[in-house]
């Protein structure tokens, strides 16, 4: 059972254009995170969402997290080549004695220039 | 800074054969993980470990099993491997395994069984 569906699966957009990742659930996380994943490389943490709402900023990249903590979306602005990768949302799902990482199947960004 | 390492980068495996991906992290972190990721699947939990000495089973456990002697290393092994095996193999770790704990993954093992 996926826990966390991605939209679009793939994107491919000209350098300068906007664009917004979705991240859904029907399952309530209490944080959610969003990692990108370059061509042979493991995925990199670009940020951790806590607090329903919340709205943080990473230079020209945009992630909130839904008031009712089941969704996020990741909004570029002005895309450039080097934002080209997969983008994954992972939510931590408890697991036994602790917490595990719950991953969405990814978004695919190709920016051209 | 090394973080995760990974070895071997890539591998070609028989069938039926017994192989051993390794996983070394020097951030002594208490909680590592392994995932593997396939196209159309995303990223799954094969095994995790809580701490040194313990682990535990993720969502597609069947086939690998792992071992924590110590801190550092987290083997994975693939005791008879399976062509449904061939996948791209991460390693993982975080300080702990608490909620919205960051993860640090390796580079990947590809490993494909023919």
């Amino acid at each position: 059972t996926q826990l966390l569906e991605q939209s679009p699966q793939f994107l491919s957009i000209q350098e300068g254009e906007n664009l917004t990742v979705y991240c859904n659930s029907s399952s309530v996380f209490s944080s959610l995170q969003w990692y990108r994943q370059e061509p042979g490389e493991g995925p990199v943490l670009l940020v951790t969402v806590v607090t329903g709402g919340e709205v943080k900023k990473l230079k020209r990249l945009t992630f909130q997290f839904g008031d009712a903590r089941k969704d996020s979306s990741l909004h570029i602005t002005a895309a450039q080549p080097g934002d080209t990768g997969l983008y994954l949302c992972a939510g931590a799902t408890p697991w036994n004695s602790g917490y595990a990482l719950n991953f969405g199947k990814g978004t695919s960004l190709l920016v051209t220039p | 800074i090394a973080g995760i390492t990974q070895a071997p980068t890539s591998q070609i495996l028989a069938a039926g054969r017994r192989m051993t991906l390794r996983c070394t992290q020097d951030m002594r972190h208490n909680a590592m993980y392994w995932y593997r990721q396939d196209l159309g699947l995303g990223l799954r939990l094969i095994h995790y470990s809580n701490t040194a000495g313990t682990t535990g089973k993720g969502e597609v456990p069947d086939g690998y099993s792992v071992s924590r002697a110590n801190t550092d290393d987290f083997p994975l092994t693939l005791a008879s491997a399976v062509p449904s095996q061939t996948s791209v193999y991460f390693c993982a770790s975080s300080d702990s395994s608490g909620d919205g704990e960051k993860l640090f993954f390796g580079s990947g093992t590809q490993l494909s069984v023919l």
